[in-house]
């Protein structure tokens, strides 16, 4: 069974801190994405990697940067957190390909006070 | 541009009767569509997947939905439905570039 594992489950955080989220998967997937679920919008893309050392932008990056130093570690960062941030964070990884399973993380609750 | 909608935001049904979720999708090419579910504070789970493939997909947990070119629809149906289906469930379109759009979201409240 794939495993995508998120550091935390819930986080709490003043504005203005640097946050890290940490996402693992152990099926040596290549591809691997950060989202945030908000009540009403369903998961929004925030930034995906499709190799180490790659990054590209989603739908939403503004505040955020990442990290994918090896495959199997995908770091989301919180350059300086706003109240705006609070969130569900959801990772996930697939192997390959445009139509390939996207398999999810618990995900990290965020608040930012 | 490719988009999808979910056309309820929540559900009731009673344990044992149909289920009913509705999507509709914009694309400009022949799709790759997922249902995926999400349980109370746990991650989403695929549902079901289609991929050009045979029009009716069926999936975990006796769910199946089928493809409609015609009505660009992928509605997702179970004959009866179980306490444990209480959910929310997403349903997701994937872009040319390989990236996952998801719709709202609908969440299905299952009634004793």
């Amino acid at each position: 069974d794939v495993k995508v594992t998120q550091s935390s489950r819930y986080l709490v955080k003043r504005t203005g801190e640097k946050v890290f989220l940490e996402c693992v998967q152990d099926m040596d997937h290549e591809n691997m994405f950060w989202y945030r679920q908000d009540p009403g919008l369903g998961l929004r893309l925030i930034y995906f990697s499709y190799d180490v050392k790659m990054k590209e932008k989603g739908d939403i990056p503004e505040g955020y940067s990442v990290s994918r130093e090896k495959k199997e570690r995908f770091s989301l960062i919180l350059e300086s957190a706003s109240t705006n941030q609070t969130s569900m964070y959801l990772c996930a990884s697939s192997l390959q390909g445009v139509s390939d399973t996207q398999y999810f993380g618990p995900g990290t609750r965020l608040t930012v006070l | 541009a490719q988009s999808v909608t979910q056309l309820d935001s929540h559900v009731s049904v009673s344990e044992g009767t149909p289920v009913l979720l509705r999507c509709n999708y914009s694309s400009s090419y022949s799709p790759s569509l997922f249902w995926y579910v999400q349980h109370p504070n746990k991650g989403l789970q695929l549902l079901l997947k289609y991929t050009s493939a045979a029009t009716l997909v069926k999936g975990i947990n006796g769910f199946e939905a089928e493809f409609k070119k015609s009505e660009t629809s992928f509605h997702l149906t179970k004959p009866s439905a179980h306490m444990s289906d209480a959910a929310e469930y997403f349903c997701v379109v994937s872009d040319s570039g390989g990236k996952l759009i998801f719709g709202q979201g609908t969440e299905l409240s299952v009634k004793p």
